[in-house]
């Protein structure tokens, strides 16, 4: 499975929009990208996943750049409660290929009064 | 409401002493699977299950062992023979054919 590259930190204020940025320049045809984050001390909380279209939910958009090896997690109105760790990790559904999955370190957020 | 839940949220154990870490999920999802976390490092697989009665080795299992009898529980026992075993355990779900994993909230072990 392709590996991610994240920034280690950013900051954003509060009410306006997070763009965190994650790159996967060796990703292959059939795998997805997917996007988690983590609260401190808790599990961490799936937001969206996309393999080539951009995707929206109720909690954020997936921008996949055309060649797909990069792609953008857009918080339209971050709040203070958006302040973790957010985790950009590539893979092909299905449980077989979860063993090669790669958590790298995230980008922490910071969201500021 | 379904979900995964894991117990307890802190356990501390002797060393040298066995301790089993509970995760059971209503959510009818097909694999099952134990990470562990440690300070600055991201998550790293330890056991993963995609059906009952089978269980895979991820990429630090020694020490660990895991059973799958029923559907709905994993539990993860973590041996004496572990060396390093203070950290932040999570166990997850998913779907086989679907993207996104369902986490429990964690268990912090500590070894005293």
């Amino acid at each position: 499975d392709a590996k991610t590259t994240q920034p280690t930190s950013m900051d954003c204020a509060e009410g306006r929009a997070a763009n965190l940025p994650c790159n996967h320049s060796t990703i292959s045809g059939n795998e997805y990208v997917y996007w988690y984050r983590q609260i401190h001390s808790q599990g961490p909380q799936y937001i969206i996943h996309g393999l080539k279209n951009n995707e929206t939910n109720e909690m954020a958009s997936l921008i996949i750049t055309e060649d797909r090896k990069s792609s953008t997690l857009i918080l339209p109105h971050a709040t203070l409660r958006d302040t973790a760790v957010y985790y950009c990790i590539v893979r092909v559904p299905g449980a077989g290929n979860n063993r090669k999955l790669i958590w790298g370190l995230g980008t922490s957020l910071a969201v500021n009064p | 409401d379904g979900g995964i839940t894991q117990s307890p949220k802190y356990l501390f154990r002797k060393e040298g002493q066995n301790v089993t870490l509970s995760c059971e999920q209503n959510l009818n999802h097909d694999a099952m699977y134990w990470y562990r976390q440690d300070p600055g490092q991201g998550l790293r697989l330890i056991y993963y299950s995609q059906i009952v009665n089978d269980f895979q080795k991820g990429d630090i299992a020694e020490g660990y062992s895991v059973s799958r009898e029923k559907k709905e529980s994993f539990p993860l026992t973590v041996t004496s023979a572990q060396k390093n075993p203070t950290a932040f355990y999570l166990c997850a779900s998913s779907l086989d054919k679907s993207g996104g994993y369902t986490f429990g909230s964690g268990t912090r072990l500590t070894v005293v």
